[in-house]
């Protein structure tokens, strides 16, 4: 149990475009969802959190208006980056946690690479 | 603002070892400390989860132990095999509300057969 999914696995845009990035809990209700970049050999960040049906909360220094999140049910949240720039390019992951594990507990997805040309 | 730090980056042993992985946290007031395992490309294993009231995890060869007051956490892999290859990341959960993990650098692991 308790398994996340992100898709797609890996994305090349090219600079303007917006690119979708799905993560979907596949075998629990995801109560909360977050997301998370990570740039080469640096530590993952948290960019936002969100609970189902709420507006996200963003992390300080990450635009709200150019990371748009989603997470209209409870096993779907999604992130759209608008306008992707190559500053963008980095590895997105999602974790949930949810109905039936400890509050404690995140389960990751296995990332998307994200490659803005 | 919550940092953490882990202690080597990087670190080449043969089979066999015992090893010792460091983090440090700079805020002690935490809910839970977490250890994962990374592969190149891939998402994050859990390891191991410390409760801030516990003082030690263990799953198989690893151990975790966690040193709230002094912002500390060691990672102990025993007997260390190829298959551990990976960076191992240190992570943790802040008090204060905040839900989102902090996490280290991790420390590049390599296992020589």
């Amino acid at each position: 149990g308790a398994v996340v999914s992100q898709h797609p696995s890996r994305v090349i845009c090219k600079s303007g475009t917006s690119v979708k990035i799905e993560c979907r809990s596949l075998d629990f209700q995801a109560t909360t969802m977050f997301w998370y970049r990570q740039f080469p050999k640096q530590s993952l960040m948290l960019m936002a959190t969100s609970n189902e049906g709420s507006k996200a909360t963003y992390e300080q220094g990450v635009e709200k208006d150019k990371f748009l999140i989603n997470h209209a049910s409870l096993t779907l949240s999604t992130l759209t980056v608008t306008s992707a720039h190559p500053e963008d390019s980095s590895f997105y992951i999602c974790s949930a946690r949810g109905v039936g594990f400890s509050y404690n507990e995140q389960f990751f997805g296995p990332g998307t690479r994200l490659t803005v040309l | 603002k919550q940092e953490v730090t882990q202690i080597p980056a990087a670190l080449s042993v043969p089979e066999g070892e015992n090893l010792v992985l460091n983090c440090s946290f700079t805020d002690s007031a935490i809910y839970n400390l977490q250890w994962f395992r990374q592969d190149p490309g891939k998402g994050l294993t859990s390891l191991l989860l410390i409760q801030s009231s516990q003082r030690e995890q263990t799953s198989g060869r690893l151990n975790a132990s966690l040193d709230k007051s002094s912002g500390r956490s060691t990672l102990y892999i025993a007997a260390s095999q190829p298959g551990d290859s990976a960076t191992y990341l240190c992570a943790v959960r802040s008090g204060g509300g905040a839900d989102g993990l902090t996490f280290g650098k991790g420390t590049h692991l390599i296992i020589q057969p």
